[in-house]
């Protein structure tokens, strides 16, 4: 049974940094891209950045690009977010997932319970 | 980018009954086109993928249609645990993957 399990989120103020983990099982991380999507309170869903299933190719969106970085450890079966210069416009539900195919680039099949990031003073 | 758009964006509908959901998208994604389901307080799930096929243990009651930059996620026969928000996403021009706004379906 395919497991993802999220940790890291909590307050921070704006300027400050953060990171989130995402422990999985079930599966054999090291074979799928990986991918963070976020969502700020009351609206829809935004996709952050995509991981390549050896970590040899990453994207983010303009959003975040600069300020991010989307890493994996295939030892640990862990993806993470770090997040750096937070603004108030961070604050969400930030949600790891797995990407259906390899190399990424499709829908995707398994979500983690996502975790609350606020970014308040 | 492609920009989705989905409508309507509350959809009112009565248990038993009919239910369909709309999304455009602002240029050609060819077939690959998912739906989701969130309900509230919980993560999205994996509907529908490739416009038309479920993903595992998905009712026959979703079905999805469309392609190029019309499609339509349908629920035949409303069931109360169906009432929830819908997002489609594309994946043909990517990155960004982009997700529709969403419609929410509300008991009438």
């Amino acid at each position: 049974q395919v497991q993802l399990g999220e940790s890291g989120g909590g307050v921070v103020q704006p300027g400050g940094s953060l990171r989130l983990s995402c422990a999985v099982s079930g599966f054999t991380f090291s074979n799928y891209g990986m991918h963070w999507v976020r969502q700020a309170p009351g609206k829809g869903l935004e996709w952050v950045a995509v991981i390549w299933y050896d970590g040899s190719n990453k994207y983010y969106a303009d959003s975040v690009q600069g300020r991010f970085t989307i890493s994996r450890d295939n030892s640990k079966n862990t993806l993470y977010l770090h997040m750096y210069s937070l603004r108030a416009e961070d604050t969400a539900v930030y949600y790891c997932a797995r990407d259906a195919y390899n190399p990424p680039g499709s829908y995707l099949d398994d979500w983690d319970q996502g975790t609350l990031v606020t970014v308040s003073s | 980018e492609i920009v989705m758009t989905q409508s309507p964006a509350t959809l009112s509908v009565s248990p038993g009954e009919r239910a369909t959901l709309s999304c455009r998208a602002s240029q050609s994604v060819s077939n690959n086109l998912a739906w989701y389901q969130q309900k509230r307080g919980q993560a999205p799930r994996l509907l529908i993928y490739g416009v038309s096929t479920r993903a595992t243990g998905i009712p026959v009651r979703f079905s999805g249609s469309g392609s190029g930059t019309e499609f339509t996620l349908t629920i035949s026969s409303l069931q109360s645990e169906d009432f929830a928000v819908y997002y489609c996403q594309q994946y043909n021009n990517w990155p960004p993957l982009t997700f529709g706004g969403g419609t929410k379906v509300e008991i009438k």
